[in-house]
Formats: C-alpha cells, structure tokens, sequence
C-alpha cells in the first residue's frame, strides 16, 4: 500500500537554527498537510496545502514557518529561526478528494 | 482547545470481548468524525469515519456511532484482539474547504489482554 514517507525520522538543532522537514506524499495525492503533536499533548494541525498554495493555517503557523512543494513529489516545512518550543513530533498527510488522511510516520524535532 | 475530548485516557479489555472507546465535541459545525489508530514511533492510522449524516457506520470488527444530539461518538471494537492495543484518536473536520483539517482528541490508550 503506498505510504506517506518523512525524513529525517530525528532531528536534532540549536535554537536559532533553521530546520526543514521533508515529506514525500502518496503520488496522486493533492491536498497536503503538517500537523505536530507536542509531547504529552494532542496532535494539532498546523497547515494545508493545494495547487501550490496555503489553503489555510491555524495560529500556530506564523511567519518562522514555511511549506514548499519544490518539485513533484517532495512536501517541506522549513522552520526560520526554531525556538525551544518548537521541539514535537512532526506528522506530514495527504489525502486526494474525499479520501481520510494519510499520515507519515513523523519527524521527531529536538530544540536544544 | 477541548472542542474534541476524549475522556478516559485509558481502557484495558480481555480478548475477545468488546471494546467502547468514547469522545464527545462541542463545536456543532463539525461534520465528518474519524478514528484513528497509532503505534509508538509511528503516525496515525485511519481506522473508519461517519459523516454527520448518519448515525452508524461498520466496517468489519470496528463500528463508530454518532449521536449528534449529544455530540457524542464511540467506537466499538468487537471481538477485541491483542493487536488492537495502541493509542485511538478521535478526529473532526468542519468538512467543505476544510475537509482535511482535523481537531483531535486527546487519545485513550488501549490494551487488550490475551
């Protein structure tokens, strides 16, 4: 079955550092996703993605996040600057029509 | 945000018998209600969704009930099997343009004893 895939599985850096996520989608999917869940806490959406633009973010998404689809497969999120809070499991999806979510099986981000 | 709960951060059932894992939501425009599965070191699995306009759905051993009168879900797992330990999510989307943006709940850990 095909899957979602990220890399790195683990990420370590600096506060201050940049950072990007990578996600290779399921190939006929068209809506993707970035959701994060920090520990202890719930997995909470952070974007959405379709025709080559942001279709809609929450709050958490401010200006030190980015997301890119820099060719035909790859899905990134590049954090500018991360701070120590930005330290959570990082969860790709995609997902075509009305088809659930497919999740990755996640970047664990560490801020030291 | 508690639009979506789940209230029992944990459930433990004998194999073979039926498994209720339950959520309740207060945001009246959701629409389309999941569960999701998840192992340690990876990411969420669907399981099986309901639209708001029905009231049951079955797929298989797994059967998701909505009460939208008491904006209530549950998921029902019968017969339970020791595969089925995992952590269960329960997810909502307002649907339409935001189909795929789900509020989670904050899981109930499973474990089926053999």
């Amino acid at each position: 079955e095909p899957e979602v895939t990220q890399t790195p599985s683990h990420q370590v850096t600096q506060m201050g550092q940049e950072v990007i996520l990578r996600c290779v989608p399921i190939s006929n999917h068209l809506y993707f996703y970035w959701y994060r869940q920090i520990l202890g806490q719930k997995v909470e959406f952070l974007v959405s993605f379709y025709n080559n633009e942001i279709s809609e973010k929450s709050e958490i998404f401010d200006d030190q996040f980015s997301v890119e689809r820099p060719d035909g497969s790859n899905f990134t999120l590049k954090i500018r600057s991360t701070k120590l809070e930005d330290s959570a499991m990082y969860f790709c999806a995609s997902r075509q029509g009305s088809s659930p979510l497919h999740f990755g099986n996640g970047t664990r981000l560490t801020v030291t | 945000d508690q639009q979506v709960k789940q209230n029992s951060p944990s459930l433990s059932v004998q194999e073979g018998r039926i498994s209720i894992l339950n959520c309740d939501y207060t945001n009246s425009m959701f629409d389309y209600f999941l569960w999701y599965k998840k192992y340690p070191a990876e990411g969420p699995t669907f399981l099986i969704s309901i639209s708001s306009i029905k009231d049951k759905n079955e797929d298989g051993r797994f059967t998701v009930f909505l009460n939208k009168s008491a904006k209530h879900l549950s998921l029902h797992i019968v017969p339970s099997q020791p595969g089925d330990s995992a952590v269960y999510f329960c997810a909502a989307s307002e649907g339409g343009t935001s189909y795929g943006k789900l509020t989670f709940g904050q899981g109930t850990i499973l474990t089926v004893h053999p």
